[in-house]
């Protein structure tokens, strides 16, 4: 069973404050995403990295950013909240040999006042 | 380029019913598909997946699609509904060598009807 972890699960917070979305995986996995998900709507691939220190933008643009000093951890950061960034945010891992199936774990649910 | 096309964005049965949410891909090369299933304030969850093999492919929950190159179609189905089958579903397409992207669709939302 795959194991991914997101911190928080839901948090709300005013505008201007810098915060970031905590996600690790204890699987091992090289490739880590994050997506963006609007209630309802399709999933936005925002930010995806290849391993250790490879960090790349998705297919959405996003004025969040991301690192990964270590294989298992994948934290992304806004730097001065706003509303316009309210939204569940999603994060998954992709092992090596899985024809692309990625794991995802239970998303962060963002509020911003 | 891939993508996805889930038609219907909300679907409803009764219990018991057949379920069937269709799916139409795009790709230039053989796809990877997927059917990944969302309970509320949980993240996506993978049904089941197309990789090659045989073309209909048997997932979780009782959960079926067929893979089908002339229509470009990957539908999923089930026989029979139950209650805790209410959630969003998502249809996927992943290319190989691109990078491991996936590319989903909009999403279809079933309710079940008692």
């Amino acid at each position: 069973e795959a194991d991914i972890y997101q911190t928080p699960r839901y948090l709300v917070i005013g505008t201007g404050k810098k915060i970031t979305l905590e996600c690790s995986q204890t699987m091992g996995h090289d490739k880590m995403y994050w997506y963006q998900q609007d209630p309802g709507m399709e999933l936005h691939l925002i930010h995806y990295s290849y391993g250790v220190n490879s960090t790349e933008k998705g297919d959405l643009s996003s004025e969040s950013t991301v690192s990964r000093i270590r294989t298992e951890h994948f934290p992304l950061t806004l730097e001065s909240a706003r509303p316009s960034h309210t939204s569940q945010y999603l994060c998954a891992s992709l092992g090596s040999v899985s024809y692309n199936e990625q794991f995802f774990g239970p998303g962060t649910r963002l509020t911003v006042l | 380029a891939q993508s996805v096309t889930q038609l219907g964005s909300h679907v409803s049965v009764s219990e018991g019913a057949l379920v069937l949410l269709r799916c139409n891909y795009s790709s230039s090369v053989p796809p990877y598909l997927f059917w990944y299933v969302q309970y509320p304030n949980q993240g996506l969850q993978l049904l089941l997946k197309y990789t090659s093999a045989a073309t209909l492919v048997k997932g979780i929950n009782g959960f079926e699609a067929e893979f089908k190159k002339s229509e470009t179609s990957f539908h999923l189905t089930k026989p029979s509904a139950h209650m805790s089958d209410a959630a969003e579903y998502f249809c996927a397409v992943s290319e190989p060598n691109s990078a491991s992207k996936i590319i989903f669709g909009s999403g279809t939302r079933l309710s079940i009807r008692p």
